[in-house]
């Protein structure tokens, strides 16, 4: 049974184009997280939601547009795709209101290569 | 905001001793820290959260140490093995009354048979 997971895994695309990475956490958790990591292995904030309303909003690009349909999914959206979004995006939930003593639980992660 | 410094030299130590590895957060005094284990193509996983009023927690093989004075936390995996090979991550709070962890960029530990 997997707590927290994201589709797809491997994503290969060309510059300017506009692609989707879902997720899905089964754990009952209230706040879910986007992180972005870099070939430099610094694991980012991007946006964090609690039960659907967007409480962290980074210094990211308005291209990176998040939805929250519901308490249990968590979709990220990147528009005019450009070379330096390549990285490893994770998905996380963890319980609670905000980001507090709570453990996250993180998703296998989903590769983006744009080229 | 916070920042949280890891050694990236990667650790390599023989089976069956104590690794040790570092957190130095930098600015101001984190609630607690937390840390985690990521290997590689996968997700970090949580392993322990250490409060700023705790001197030492411990977990089976592992042990987390939070120092106010040193700004400083320490990892331990006491009788490593080669399957504790992996890079490990801490994080604290980024600030106060921000709802964002901060972490850092890892240590890679080896553990030779």
């Amino acid at each position: 049974d997997t707590a927290v997971s994201q589709t797809p895994k491997y994503l290969v695309t060309q510059m300017g184009n506009d692609k989707s990475i879902k997720c899905e956490q089964n754990l009952g958790h209230d706040t879910m997280y986007w992180y972005k990591q870099d070939s430099k292995k610094f694991l980012k904030i991007m946006f964090s939601y609690n039960n659907k309303e967007l409480i962290i909003n980074e210094t990211v690009p308005n291209r990176f547009s998040p939805k929250s349909p519901d308490k249990a999914h968590l979709n990220l959206h990147i528009n005019s795709l450009e070379l330096g979004d390549s990285a490893v995006y994770f998905c996380a939930s963890s319980q609670g209101p905000d980001v507090g003593p709570y453990e996250q639980y993180f998703g296998p992660g989903t590769r983006l290569t744009v080229t | 905001s916070q920042k949280i410094e890891q050694n990236s030299e990667a650790l390599n130590i023989q089976e069956g001793k104590t690794a040790t590895l570092t957190c130095n957060y930098t600015n101001y005094s984190p609630a607690y820290l937390q840390w985690y284990r990521q290997d590689p193509g996968r997700g970090p996983v949580f392993l322990l959260l250490i409060r700023e009023n705790e001197k030492e927690k411990r977990k089976e093989r592992l042990k987390v140490t939070f120092d106010t004075t040193l700004k400083q936390s320490l990892f331990h995996i006491t009788a490593s093995q080669p399957a504790d090979s992996a890079t490990y991550l801490c994080a604290s709070p980024r600030d106060t009354g921000r709802r964002a962890l901060t972490f850092g960029s890892g240590t890679r530990l080896q553990v030779q048979p």
